[in-house]
């Protein structure tokens, strides 16, 4: 158990809905990361939050949104959802600032769009 | 731009050795590895810095060429627990990008 708690697990809409995945990091680690994982692909960064501020951006689309609220748990916001949406969109924490410490990773909130 | 891992796929004897490569076309602060099984998410193994530092991990160790911008992961008397996908991932300017993946399969 890495201490990070992503919800829903598991998620089914349709083309064209929104949806929220939540994420609350390891207690103390101000830093939050957003990855999507499609089907046997390698994990893209989306985004990462500091303390609630937005530190950096990866290839996150403008559908996509996210931001850190002052518990530090974190909220990825997925609107006009299409096919080619559905992955495993895992969330990390780590304590560092930036990218040089241990992510430590959630077990993934698996998103499939019919 | 994304770390390109070679191979793509492995399989081993137990108690067999492999090497992962992991080579960025980017200036890099540091490399991480991290493996996932199937189902799971991905666990920490270790952080490579600048430097040529090379780490170990058990019977899991790494190297990291920053010169040459690439990292390799060294698995040396494999055990049927090291089966999983391999990801290296490499940190550069408020970035870090990982690899396609590595799968290795250790058999009896």
């Amino acid at each position: 158990d890495s201490g990070v708690t992503q919800t829903p697990k598991h998620l089914i809409t349709a083309t064209g809905q929104r949806v929220t995945l939540r994420c609350s990091p390891r207690s103390g680690d101000l830093s939050v990361y957003w990855y999507q994982q499609s089907l046997d692909q390698g994990l893209q960064f989306l985004i990462q939050y500091y303390n609630g501020e937005e530190r950096a951006k990866g290839n996150i689309l403008e559908r996509f949104s996210a931001q850190q609220f002052p518990d530090l748990h974190s909220e990825l916001n997925l609107s006009s959802l299409e096919l080619g949406d559905s992955a495993l969109y895992f969330c990390a924490s780590s304590v560092r600032q930036g990218f040089s410490g241990e992510l430590f990773f959630g077990e993934g909130s698996r998103l499939t769009v019919l | 731009q994304q770390p390109v891992q070679s191979p793509q796929a492995v399989i081993l004897r137990e108690g067999e050795d492999a090497v992962i490569n992991c080579s960025s076309s980017k200036a890099l602060y540091s490399v991480h590895w991290y493996r996932q099984k199937h189902g799971e998410a991905p666990v920490f193994l270790m952080i490579l810095l600048k430097g040529g530092e090379q780490k170990g991990h058990d019977k899991i160790s790494a190297s990291f060429n920053e010169k040459k911008q690439q990292s390799s992961l060294y698995l040396t008397a494999s055990q049927l627990s090291y089966s999983g996908t391999y990801f290296c991932g490499t940190e550069s300017v408020n970035d870090m990008r990982f690899g396609a993946g590595t799968r290795l399969t250790v058999k009896p």
